[in-house]
């Protein structure tokens, strides 16, 4: 069975750009949420969807959204991005999202210049 | 809110040596707990998990008891290898939907 699979694995953007990052779930898996790590704060939750509703969310801007189709890939969408959002993005999938073992795909490593 | 706290390191060891990764967590109600690991150019896998008080998670010789009393969930290997090294992170999900909360992470580095 293949594991989460996120692309791309590397991103380079300047500031103001936007950026889009994919996540396809295992296969069966219904739930994907996304986590931005980062050496400063750590790993922190962004937000999780299963069957294309985001049904939870952390505290980050608005400039952060994400959606998820009808076969449960997902994307993740940084607007008008900062510095500061420079960060490994790590997405994550379940089978429900309930309490769950979470499995990582290998993320996407963003820097913003 | 919520929160976890280990212990950051770096941690140095050398091969057979005991390991302790101390993690204590915040929540407001039961929580369950989690080690998840993170191998150098990899994405994060689960360790072990424990849904209650005083249960014991284990996976590859790595132990760790949910301690409701005194909100621990401390990781413990007899004898580390070398295939060890990683960062270990602590976390708790109180909720459902899949928002865990992990610690800051603590380096493991096992040398020969």
């Amino acid at each position: 069975k293949a594991g989460v699979t996120q692309t791309p694995r590397y991103l380079i953007k300047t500031r103001g750009q936007q950026v889009t990052l994919s996540c396809s779930p295992i296969s069966g898996h219904r739930s994907v949420s996304w986590y931005q790590q980062t050496p400063g704060q750590g790993l922190q939750f962004l937000f999780e969807y299963f069957s294309e509703t985001q049904r939870n969310k952390g505290n980050f801007p608005g400039r952060f959204s994400g959606r998820q189709f009808s076969n449960s890939r997902s994307e993740m969408n940084v607007s008008t991005l900062e510095l500061g959002d420079s960060a490994l993005y790590l997405c994550a999938s379940s089978l429900t999202g309930n309490d769950e073992k979470l499995f990582f795909g290998s993320g996407t490593q963003l820097s913003v210049l | 809110g919520d929160s976890v706290t280990q212990m950051e390191g770096p941690v140095t060891l050398s091969e057979e040596a005991f390991l302790t990764i101390n993690c204590t967590y915040t929540a407001t109600g039961y929580p369950s707990l989690f080690w998840y690991v993170q191998y150098p150019g990899e994405g994060l896998q689960l360790l072990l998990k424990a849904t209650k008080a005083d249960d014991k998670g284990s996976n590859k010789g790595f132990e760790a008891t949910y301690r409701k009393e005194t909100t621990s969930f401390h990781l413990e290997k007899g004898s580390v290898q070398v295939s060890d090294s990683a960062v270990y992170f602590c976390a708790l999900s109180e909720t459902s939907y899949d928002k865990v909360i992990f610690g800051p992470g603590t380096s493991l580095s096992v040398i020969p």
